[in-house]
């Protein structure tokens, strides 16, 4: 069965720094990876996936994340982070070969919560 | 450009009753889905279509229905809401199938309080 981890409640970080939101998978076969962002009181928006191709991918908002097959990790990443990036974030993993009745699993989500 | 819209935003059920969530999409997607997202769980997968006419269970089926009887329309009923189904509700869609790289799009979410 696929699985995704996000080791991190929340995540603190000033603004202007440097942010990693962390995600770790589990699949059978090759994944592909997802990450999204939820606003308070609004709905997931999308911010990056990895399907194939180049590990690193670039998304909305500044945003990119390294596909890692070796350590099986997916980190969301920002060079310099703004007070408006504080949402709750989202890694999914989905199993093209199969594994589940809809292919996508979500984590628990992480709070990033960056500070003036 | 509309994409996933849900109604209705807020609604307070009393045990018991019964109520449908609707969930309408304009992006022509054969793929629709129905989540509930707790705190501490993430979203998890309650009902799922993959084209008008079909629809299976999800992770978390019990006490919600669904039918899929156009491709833009996709709701979901309550039969007998219980205190349990307190959650937040988000309806998806995507394009091709469900095991496809495809962007899965959400709707802006429906807060259900069952008192």
């Amino acid at each position: 069965a696929q699985s995704v981890a996000q080791p991190e409640d929340q995540v603190n970080v000033a603004e202007g720094n440097p942010l990693t939101v962390k995600c770790t998978y589990s699949v059978s076969g090759n994944p592909y990876l997802f990450w999204y962002v939820q606003y308070p009181n609004r709905g997931l928006q999308f911010l990056l996936k990895y399907i194939t191709g180049d590990n690193l991918v670039k998304g909305s908002y500044g945003f990119e994340a390294e596909f890692n097959k070796s350590q099986t990790s997916f980190h969301l990443k920002k060079p310099s982070a703004l007070v408006s990036d504080s949402a709750l974030y989202f890694c999914a993993v989905r199993d093209p070969g199969g594994g589940g009745a809809d292919g996508l699993t979500f984590g628990k989500g992480t709070h990033l919560i960056i500070q003036p | 450009n509309a994409g996933v819209t849900q109604t209705p935003k807020f609604q307070v059920l009393k045990t018991g009753q019964s109520m449908t969530l609707q969930c309408a999409q304009d992006m022509n997607h054969e793929y629709m889905s129905w989540y509930r997202q707790d705190p501490g769980m993430g979203l998890r997968l309650i009902h799922y279509s993959v084209g008008a006419g079909i629809t299976d269970q999800g992770e978390v089926p019990n006490g919600y229905n669904v039918s899929r009887s156009t491709t833009e329309d996709f709701p979901l009923r309550l039969l007998s809401a219980a205190p349990s189904q307190t959650s937040v509700y988000f309806c998806a869609s995507s394009s091709a199938g469900r095991f496809s790289g495809n962007t899965i799009y959400f709707g802006e979410g429906s807060w259900l309080t069952v008192v």
